[in-house]
């Protein structure tokens, strides 16, 4: 079945440092792939996605490249900030279902001043 | 602001009672929705897919009978925990879809705790 494995947190950085969060996928066919993130006390909100090999989501300085040789979508910002503080879910839509998503496990990001 | 509200953000119960969780789409008719359960530093594992006018759709080990699924109105979905106990403690979010589909939308979530 499908699945999604996140790299297992807390993540702890220092605002302006660079950030990756791993994210491998097992799928069927050729899924849709998303990073969701959840503030405090806020519902998950989709930060970016790609539908096909080798697109590259981007938002808010945020990118994830879908690399289907290696099935994964990692998640990168540059330089974070302290508001960037969050919970983040990597997930997958598999074209042969309806809208379902299929979420990896999260991984709660901190960032220091 | 806000496109999926979801009512009551938190409840505490006692073992034995029934609990209802309201969802609702605020800006958006929506004729799916789902439901989604999420314990302490674990993923979101999709519960249902709540359908208005017709029956829930639940996923396999989900029990239909313990986890009621009502989506009367295209703005409306709720789940009601009967004869809650303490391992159905557990955070509960619902979700929509967009126009097209690929983006879902999703509640702050329900938090429960059954004593």
């Amino acid at each position: 079945g499908n699945s999604v494995t996140q790299m297992e947190g807390p993540v702890t950085l220092s605002e302006e440092a660079f950030l990756t969060i791993n994210c491998t996928y097992t799928a069927t066919g050729y899924p849709s792939l998303f990073w969701y993130v959840q503030y405090p006390g806020e519902g998950l909100q989709l930060l970016l996605k790609a539908t096909k090999a080798d697109d590259k989501g981007s938002n808010k300085g945020f990118e994830a490249t879908y690399r289907k040789e290696t099935t994964s979508f990692h998640l990168e910002k540059g330089s974070v900030q302290v508001s960037d503080s969050a919970v983040y879910f990597c997930a997958l839509r598999s074209g042969q279902g309806a809208q379902k998503l299929v979420f990896g496990q999260g991984t709660r990001l901190t960032i220091n001043p | 602001g806000a496109v999926v509200s979801q009512h009551p953000s938190w409840v505490i119960c006692k073992s034995g009672t029934s609990v209802k969780i309201e969802c609702r789409s605020l800006d958006f008719q929506a004729t799916t929705m789902f439901w989604y359960r999420q314990f302490p530093k674990q993923s979101l594992m999709l519960m249902a897919t709540s359908n208005e006018g017709s029956k829930a759709t639940y996923e396999q080990g989900v029990e239909k009978d313990k986890f009621l699924i009502n989506h009367a109105s295209l703005t409306l979905s709720t789940l009601t925990v009967t004869s809650a106990h303490p391992e159905d403690s557990s955070f509960y979010i619902c979700s929509r879809t967009g126009g097209g589909g690929e983006t879902q939308y999703f509640g702050p979530g329900t938090r429960l705790l059954v004593l």
